[in-house]
C-alpha cells in the first residue's frame, strides 16, 4: 500500500498567491483529515471529512482557507490569499473509521511544507 | 488551559533505558492516539487506544479512563527512538498534546 500521499512536498510562495495542497488518502478509507503544524501552535486539526462530506471544519483559521474532496480518493486544502502566518508543515491523514478516527488508527500523510514570503 | 497535557517536554535517555511518557486529558473521548514525529517531520500513528494495554515490539500504551490518563513506555530505549512523541485525544473535537521531544544517546 501506498499510504497516504500529499503533493507538493515542499512550496515556496509569495504572499498573495492561492496555494492548493493535495490529498490521496489510503484507498478503502472513508475518513480524510487536514492538519498543520506549526511551532507555535503545535499540530491543529483544520478539518474532517467522512465519506467525502466535510463533518467538522471549526479548525479552520479563516475564510482564506478551504478544503474540498470531489470523490474517495482526492481531497484539496487551498488558501487564497496566502500570508506569511500560512507558513506550516500541512499534513493530511486517514482512517477506516465511523466518527473523528474513534474507530481505527490514523495513517498520516509525509507533509507538504510551505513557506509563504 | 490544555486539553491534553503530556510530561515530560522533554527527555534525554541513555540507550538501554526503560522510558515513560505521561499523558493527562481532561475532556470526554472516544480514543486516545500517541503519534511519533520523526526528525524528518513524518508522523506515525503508533497506537490507538480506548481502554486497557496495547504492545507493539518495545512500546506499550495503557489508558486508565477513570484518571484520563495514559502513559507511552518505550522498554530498551535505542537512539532512533528519538522523537517527538504525541498524544491526541478524540471525542466531541480533536486535542493534542504539545509533544514530548526524547533524545536517545547511544
Amino acid at each position: 500500500d501506498a499510504g497516504v500521499i500529499q503533493s507538493p512536498r515542499h512550496e515556496v510562495t509569495e504572499m498573495g498567491q492561492e496555494v492548493t495542497l493535495r490529498c490521496k488518502p489510503i484507498s478503502g478509507h472513508n475518513s480524510l483529515f487536514w492538519y498543520r503544524q506549526t511551532m507555535m501552535r503545535g499540530l491543529e486539526l483544520l478539518i474532517y471529512f467522512n465519506n467525502n462530506v466535510p463533518i467538522d471544519d471549526s479548525g479552520m483559521p479563516e475564510d482564506r482557507f478551504s478544503a474540498k474532496m470531489p470523490n474517495a480518493s482526492f481531497s484539496t486544502l487551498k488558501i487564497q490569499p496566502s500570508e506569511p502566518r500560512d507558513s506550516a508543515v500541512y499534513f493530511c491523514a486517514s482512517s477506516l473509521a465511523t466518527y473523528r478516527g474513534s474507530g481505527n488508527t490514523i495513517y498520516f500523510g509525509e507533509g507538504s511544507w510551505l513557506t509563504v514570503v | 488551559k490544555n486539553e491534553v497535557e503530556q510530561s515530560p517536554q522533554n527527555l534525554t535517555a541513555q540507550e538501554g533505558e526503560f522510558i515513560t511518557i505521561n499523558c493527562s486529558y481532561s475532556v470526554g473521548i472516544s480514543a486516545l492516539h500517541w503519534l511519533q514525529q520523526h526528525p524528518g517531520g513524518g508522523i506515525v500513528s503508533l497506537f490507538m487506544l480506548s481502554s486497557g494495554k496495547k504492545k507493539h515490539g518495545r512500546l506499550i500504551a495503557t489508558i486508565n479512563i477513570q484518571e484520563k490518563h495514559s502513559s507511552l513506555h518505550i522498554t530498551a530505549s535505542h537512539p532512533r527512538d528519538s522523537a517527538v512523541y504525541i498524544c491526541a485525544v478524540t471525542g466531541n473535537q480533536f486535542y493534542f498534546g504539545t509533544g514530548t521531544s526524547l533524545t536517545v544517546i547511544p
